[in-house]
C-alpha cells in the first residue's frame, strides 16, 4: 500500500532563517506531487507542483522554492522565511493522470 | 474554471443524515466534482467525486443535479468523527484542485 510521510510536523523559525520541509512517498511510482499551505481559518493554496523528477510548477509567486531530487521525495524550501510564511503545509500525491490527491499529516510552521 | 460555493458552517445530530450542498454554477462540461474532508489539525481526506451521475461509496454519497450546477454530500448516518470541514472542490486545470474554505459540519450529540 502507499504512504506519505512528511516531516518536521512542527517548527517554530525566526524571520530571515531558511527552511526545509521534505516529503516522501512510498509504494507507488512516479506519482504526481504537490504542496499546499493552509493559513489559519483559510482554505488550501496551492504551491507547486510536480509531475516528475527535476519538473516543478510554481502555481503562486512567493518566498518559496520546491524540489524534487528523487522520484518520491518533494522538498519545500525558503532561503530566508517571512512572517506572513507561517501556516500549515501539506504534502500530497496523487497517481499520475489523476486528481485525487491522498494528503500527509502536514507541518504545522510558526515563523516568529 | 470551476469556484464552488459552501455554506460556512452547519450542524447535524449524530445519527441523522448530514446533507451539505455546494454550488459550482461555472463548472464546464468535462470538470469533475470533488469532495474531500479535512478533520482538525490533519491533512484533508478524500471522499468522493463524480460527473454526470449520482456516486456513492462506502463514505457517503454524491448527488449531482442535472445541469451540474450544484451538487449534495450524504452522510447517511453522521457520527461525532464526522466533524470536519468538508470541502466542494472544483477542477481547475490537469493539476489544480481549488479547494476554497469550505463548510464547517459539526455533529451534536
Amino acid at each position: 500500500s502507499q504512504t506519505i510521510h512528511q516531516w518536521p510536523a512542527t517548527l517554530v523559525q525566526p524571520v530571515g532563517s531558511p527552511l526545509s520541509l521534505e516529503c516522501t512517498v512510498e509504494g507507488t511510482s512516479n506519482p504526481n506531487l504537490y504542496w499546499y499551505r493552509q493559513a489559519a481559518g483559510r482554505g488550501l493554496q496551492l504551491l507547486f507542483y510536480s509531475v516528475g523528477i527535476g519538473q516543478i510548477s510554481s502555481e503562486v509567486p512567493q518566498n518559496l522554492s520546491a524540489s524534487r531530487p528523487q522520484d518520491r521525495q518533494f522538498i519545500l524550501s525558503s532561503k530566508k522565511l517571512l512572517l506572513s510564511d507561517s501556516g500549515f503545509y501539506l504534502c500530497a500525491w496523487a497517481v499520475s493522470g489523476a486528481n485525487v490527491l491522498t494528503f500527509g499529516a502536514g507541518s504545522r510552521l510558526t515563523v516568529l | 474554471d470551476a469556484k464552488t460555493t459552501q455554506p460556512p458552517s452547519m450542524d447535524c445530530a449524530e445519527g441523522r443524515a448530514a446533507n451539505l450542498p455546494c454550488n459550482h454554477s461555472t463548472i464546464s462540461g468535462n470538470e469533475y466534482v470533488y469532495w474531500y474532508r479535512q478533520i482538525h489539525s490533519q491533512g484533508p481526506q478524500y471522499i468522493i467525486h463524480g460527473l454526470k451521475n449520482n456516486e456513492t461509496n462506502e463514505m457517503a454519497s454524491l448527488i449531482i443535479t442535472e445541469d451540474r450546477k450544484s451538487s449534495t454530500l450524504i452522510l447517511p448516518h453522521a457520527t461525532l468523527r464526522d466533524t470536519a470541514v468538508y470541502y466542494c472542490i472544483g477542477q481547475t486545470g490537469a493539476n489544480n484542485l481549488f479547494f476554497g474554505t469550505g463548510t464547517r459540519l459539526t455533529v451534536i450529540p
